[in-house]
């Protein structure tokens, strides 16, 4: 069964730092990943995927992830933090190869910016 | 302008009488899904569809029926809700499962 881990209930940084939100799955065969942001009140709204290519990924609101098949992670990352970046953040991950069609997400982290 | 809606938005009721929350898109998805959102747990896949007439069980379909008989409708039925349902929901579609999905704004049950 494929899952995701993201090892975080919250991470707190200074506005202007940079930001590393973590993410790791188990899935069997090549992983198609996601990332997705949740504002209070809302549903979720997509950030980036990856499912090939390069390594590195550019998604909205100059977010990106690096995909690292060894360490099967997928970390959300952004050079330079804001205050309007504070939000619910979700990994999830549909196994390639799976059998099923179902997409798995991690329990989610909570991004806190302060100014 | 492309949106997923799902009602109602906020609903209390009492255990056991039949409830059910639609969900639309207007985006011509074939890929649809109903998640619960609960604290610590994330997202849970209750049911999805991949197209008119085929659905399927997520990780968490006990108690929860759900019905793909148009492409943009995908209601979601507590045919006998019990307060373990109370939760926050979510309606999604995509072009197809490896595509970015679409979330409604979600719907709030409290089942007392």
């Amino acid at each position: 069964a494929q899952s995701v881990a993201q090892p975080e209930d919250q991470v707190n940084v200074a506005e202007g730092n940079p930001l590393t939100v973590k993410c790791t799955y188990s899935v069997s065969g090549n992983p198609y990943l996601f990332w997705y942001v949740q504002y209070p009140n809302r549903g979720l709204q997509f950030l980036l995927k990856y499912i090939t290519g390069d390594n590195l990924v550019k998604g909205s609101y100059g977010f990106e992830a690096e995909f690292n098949k060894s360490q099967t992670s997928f970390h959300l990352k952004k050079p330079s933090a804001l205050v309007s970046d504070s939000a619910l953040y979700f990994c999830a991950v549909r196994g390639f190869n799976n059998a099923g069609n179902m997409l798995t997400f991690g329990g989610g982290t909570r991004l806190m910016v302060k100014p | 302008e492309a949106q997923v809606t799902q009602n109602p938005r906020y609903l209390i009721t009492v255990t056991g009488k039949k409830l059910t929350v639609t969900c639309s898109q207007n985006m011509n998805h074939e890929y649809m899904s109903w998640y619960r959102q609960d604290p610590g747990l994330g997202l849970r896949q209750i049911y999805y569809s991949m197209n008119v007439e085929v659905t399927d069980k997520g990780d968490v379909p006990e108690g929860y029926k759900v019905s793909r008989k148009e492409k943009r409708n995908f209601p979601l039925i507590l045919e006998s809700p019990s307060p373990n349902q109370t939760s926050l929901y979510f309606c999604a579609s995509s072009l197809s499962v490896a595509q970015p999905q679409h979330f409604g704004d979600g719907t709030r049950l409290s089942i007392l």
